[in-house]
């Protein structure tokens, strides 16, 4: 089973500045993506990537960027964060068509 | 675009009670169908998935049959025990980017 893991677990930021959450891979999976999860939405995809070098858009990018600097590494950005991005993000890497998923972050925007 | 319905908020049962989550979605084609479980501090695990009309899919106890016709794959247990509590997420995708497009999620609690 791939192993997705997440940095940090936990995370406060104040409205307006910058956040970087992590997601690391070591199962060399090409595809790897970002959601976020939330009461009433489950789970919505952000960002994705089809290796390194690669982003795409997914179903709600605004105010969030990505960056895959290497197969095994997949960041998401918050360039200016907003009190409406707490949420809880998750990473997930893909083997075929079935996602293997991250521990998930917390983010918290004052 | 696809969508997927599922069994809106929780689900509360008794041990040994049987289960269902229903699972509706529209999508063109044959998209695969997939089962996820998420338990509480962690990030949803694949249970299963099926990506055939008529075709079973199954784990830990857990099944569902893909079927066309009613654009369905319902979620079942014959028994459920306090361990199984947790949120059930339905998912549809496959295809060249392998993304998936999910339900919002159905909570299980069941009490002994």
């Amino acid at each position: 089973e791939a192993a997705v893991t997440q940095s940090p677990r936990n995370k406060v930021a104040v409205t307006g500045g910058k956040v970087t959450l992590s997601c690391n891979q070591t199962n060399n999976h090409n595809n790897m993506y970002w959601y976020r999860q939330d009461t009433g939405h489950g789970l919505r995809l952000i960002h994705y990537s089809y290796g390194a070098g690669s982003t795409e858009k997914g179903d709600i990018p605004d105010g969030y960027k990505a960056s895959r600097p290497s197969q095994e590494n997949f960041s998401l950005i918050l360039e200016l964060a907003t009190p409406s991005q707490t949420s809880v993000y998750f990473c997930a890497s893909v083997w075929e068509d079935t996602q293997y998923f991250g521990p998930g972050t917390r983010l918290l925007v004052l | 675009g696809d969508s997927v319905t599922q069994t809106e908020g929780q689900v509360a049962l008794s041990e040994e009670d049987f289960l269902t989550i229903h699972c509706n979605y529209s999508a063109s084609g044959y998209p695969a169908l997939f089962w996820y479980v998420q338990y509480p501090g962690e990030g949803p695990q694949f249970l299963f998935r099926a990506s055939r009309d008529k075709e079973k899919g199954s784990s830990r106890g857990f099944e569902a049959t893909y079927n066309k016709e009613t654009t369905s794959f319902h979620l079942q247990k014959a028994s459920v025990q306090e361990s199984d509590s947790a949120v059930y997420y339905c998912a549809l995708g496959g295809g060249s980017n392998a993304k998936l497009t999910f339900g919002k999620g159905t909570k299980l609690s069941v009490k002994s």
